[in-house]
């Protein structure tokens, strides 16, 4: 399976941006990129997927690398709410069993 | 509103006994659901795959007699945890997909005393 690498834990102060970075050298032609955050003590939920363009959505942002070899998460304003885990995940398709790694674990500072 | 429900919430429960956990999706048939265990500061660590109809596949290293998962509909997969000891004490998650995206149950805290 592609691996995903990410930063351990980032720290961001509320209202400001956010990119979280990920790193997948290994990703194949068929893989899309995923992200899912988990907020404490509940199931993880999706936040955007991409396969090669850019993405925007209400959440958040992709932004995909020209090689697609790494790509960032961007939260345009971090709010309290935003503090979770955030995952990096590779999926030929949205019914592939998704292999979560450590991922990032966000803090938003006051 | 949710779209994978899960239940119950959290459960405790006494050693030697079975806890059942359910999943069931909502707004759409899932022929494919997936069971997860997360223990404190961990990540989600895939259990097994629940197929609608046929057996589970379950990943190396996690007992089948143990977790038994049935999936006998389009809509319900169950987990049970049979005969639970204090180390099966962790939170179960489960999940099942659309064409885009995977939605998560909000888990289930399993404490077993």
């Amino acid at each position: 399976d592609a691996k995903t690498t990410q930063p351990n834990s980032m720290e961001s102060n509320e209202e400001e941006p956010v990119h979280l970075p990920c790193n997948h050298s290994t990703i194949s032609g068929t893989d899309y990129i995923h992200w899912y955050r988990q907020l404490p003590s509940q199931g993880p939920e999706y936040v955007i997927h991409g396969l090669t363009s850019n993405v925007n959505n209400r959440m958040a942002s992709l932004a995909i690398a020209e090689d697609r070899k790494s790509s960032t998460l961007i939260l345009h304003r971090a709010t309290l709410r935003d503090a979770a885990v955030y995952y990096c995940i590779l999926q030929i398709t949205s019914y592939d069993k998704v292999i979560f790694g450590p991922g990032t674990s966000l803090s938003v500072i006051p | 509103g949710a779209v994978v429900s899960q239940h119950p919430s959290w459960v405790i429960c006494k050693s030697g006994t079975s806890v059942k956990i359910e999943c069931r999706s909502l707004d759409f048939q899932a022929t494919t659901m997936f069971w997860y265990r997360q223990f404190p500061k961990q990540s989600l660590m895939l259990m097994a795959t629940s197929n609608e109809g046929s057996k589970a596949t379950y990943e190396q290293g996690v007992e089948k007699d143990k977790f038994l998962i049935n999936h006998a509909s389009l809509t319900l997969s169950t987990l049970t945890v049979t005969s639970a000891h204090p180390e099966d004490s962790s939170f179960y998650i489960c999940s099942a997909s659309s064409l885009f995206e995977a939605f998560f149950g909000q888990g289930t805290r399993l404490t077993v005393v």
